[in-house]
């Protein structure tokens, strides 16, 4: 089956520029989604189709694929920033795949 | 306005079966795909069914496949999903997602999540 694998943990001071990695075999043939949950909340849709942003998702949210490896990246980086992240691709054979996760933290 | 409501979580016992329900508005069913994607506690996000927006395509995760089934009346504008031998390790936060488009080919994301329902699974 299909995995993508995140870091568990990224520090980050407040201003500067957070960046969480998602490996997968051969991701730059995906689309890779990214998502932001807040303790207690759903979900949040933040980048599509790699590096895409919804409406009304700040532009220090971005996001980059190459090769094995997808990144979210956030620019100045706010408190209200601090979640846990999650990547999802799809694959033909595993359908949805969601990363392990990765939770920031605004030091 | 896009909104999922959940409803339908509880305690169960092992063994035990339960329906969640999902009732969307905002937006007609046979328009998106729709996704049941659960959380166990303290752990990460894991994608369980798929129906496509014609309803013809149904998918499931390996660990729930032959237990878990997902439907919709498109009438009332809902999704379900019907439950079956539930086991601790089902404990989670069940949530409803809408696929950004009728069915997947590829490039498939969740653009609305639900509030999130609660199952718990103990003796």
């Amino acid at each position: 089956s299909y995995e993508l694998t995140q870091p568990p943990s990224v520090s980050v001071s407040p201003g500067q520029t957070a960046s969480i990695a998602c490996s997968g075999y051969k991701l730059d043939d995906k689309f890779v989604s990214w998502y932001q949950q807040k303790p207690g909340q759903s979900p949040v849709l933040v980048i599509y189709h790699d590096n895409k942003r919804p409406s009304g998702i700040p532009e220090r949210f971005s996001g980059s694929s190459s090769r094995n490896t997808a990144t979210l990246t956030i620019s100045g980086t706010q408190a209200i920033d601090e979640a846990d992240y999650y990547c999802q691709a799809w694959d033909i054979m595993t359908f949805h795949v969601f990363g392990t996760g990765t939770r920031v933290t605004v030091l | 306005e896009v909104q999922l409501v959940e409803s339908g979580g509880g305690l169960v016992q092992p063994g035990g079966s339960l329906r969640l329900s999902c009732e969307a508005s905002g937006f007609p069913l046979n328009t998106n795909n729709m996704n049941w994607v659960r959380q166990a506690p303290g752990k990460g996000l894991e994608w369980l069914s798929y129906i496509s927006g014609g309803g013809g395509t149904i998918k499931y995760a390996d660990s729930v496949k032959g237990r878990f089934t997902i439907s919709r009346d498109i009438a009332k504008n809902s999704v379900y999903l019907e439950m079956n031998s539930l086991r601790d390790e089902d404990t989670a936060v069940y949530y409803c997602a809408r696929g950004h488009v009728h069915n997947c080919g590829g490039d498939c994301y969740f653009d609305y999540w639900g509030q999130g329902i609660l199952l718990t699974v103990s003796s």
